[in-house]
């Protein structure tokens, strides 16, 4: 099965700060790879698949990139709502699209 | 505008089945390409991906809960559903159901399926 592993785990930073997340897989997923925001209380909202497509109705402040095994998430000028927890999850490997075990965006 | 409500029970006795059911509005569920997705997260920690099924009403589930899962679903309804058996205390977990997609290259090669939209999300307990 293929594992992912995100870093870091946690992070604090300010609105307006420049943030990045790794996402890496325990093996060549190409750019099978999506990015989700998780809001506390609420469902995920997906900001990205295929590495870098972002999808409908996301603002342009997130962008992602990477290929094979290493992925990153950055997010340009960190708003409030932007203050929470970041997961990735490989979309084409069978037995089960796994997701990361999340990165958390706090207030610093 | 694609909306899943997911609903049943919020406390289940260990031993019991668990069953919920998710309601689709604002779309078809037997719509190509869409795959309807159970996932859960245990209090506090990280998503957990069950299976899913397709509006033909194939399914593909989880390795870690295949024997203990089954779903099922209702076209005429736009309702799919998750059971999940023999419970213990470790199936505590928020279960969300979404909607997965398809995408696709240039070429028509299936690249990979995405989660698009989620619903809510509903507590599940289990204890006696």
């Amino acid at each position: 099965d293929i594992q992912l592993t995100q870093s870091p785990s946690f992070l604090s930073a300010s609105v307006g700060d420049r943030v990045t997340i790794t996402c890496r897989a325990s093996q060549d997923i190409s750019n099978s790879l999506a990015w989700y925001r998780q809001e506390p209380g609420k469902a995920p909202r997906l900001l990205i698949y295929a590495a870098s497509t972002l999808q409908v109705g996301v603002p342009s402040r997130f962008s992602g990139s990477g290929s094979g095994t290493e992925f990153t998430l950055t997010i340009s000028s960190l708003q409030p709502e932007d203050f929470a927890t970041y997961y990735c999850q490989q979309l084409n490997s069978y037995p089960s699209f796994t997701f990361g075990p999340g990165t958390k965006v706090d207030v610093k | 505008q694609v909306q899943l409500q997911e609903s049943g029970p919020g406390l289940v006795k260990p031993s019991q089945t668990l069953s919920l059911t998710c309601t689709v509005s604002g779309g078809s569920i037997s719509s190509s390409g869409h795959y309807w997705t159970w996932i859960r997260q245990h209090p506090g920690t990280g998503l957990e991906w069950i299976g899913y099924i397709y509006y033909s009403g194939t399914t593909y589930y989880n390795p870690s809960l295949n024997s203990r899962v089954t779903m099922s679903v209702d076209t005429s309804r736009d309702q799919f559903s998750l059971n999940l058996s023999s419970v213990t205390a470790a199936d505590t977990a928020v279960y969300y159901c979404a909607r997965g997609e398809d995408y696709y290259d240039s070429r028509g090669s299936r690249l990979g399926q995405y989660l698009d939209y989620w619903g809510q999300g509903i507590l599940v307990t289990v204890s006696s």
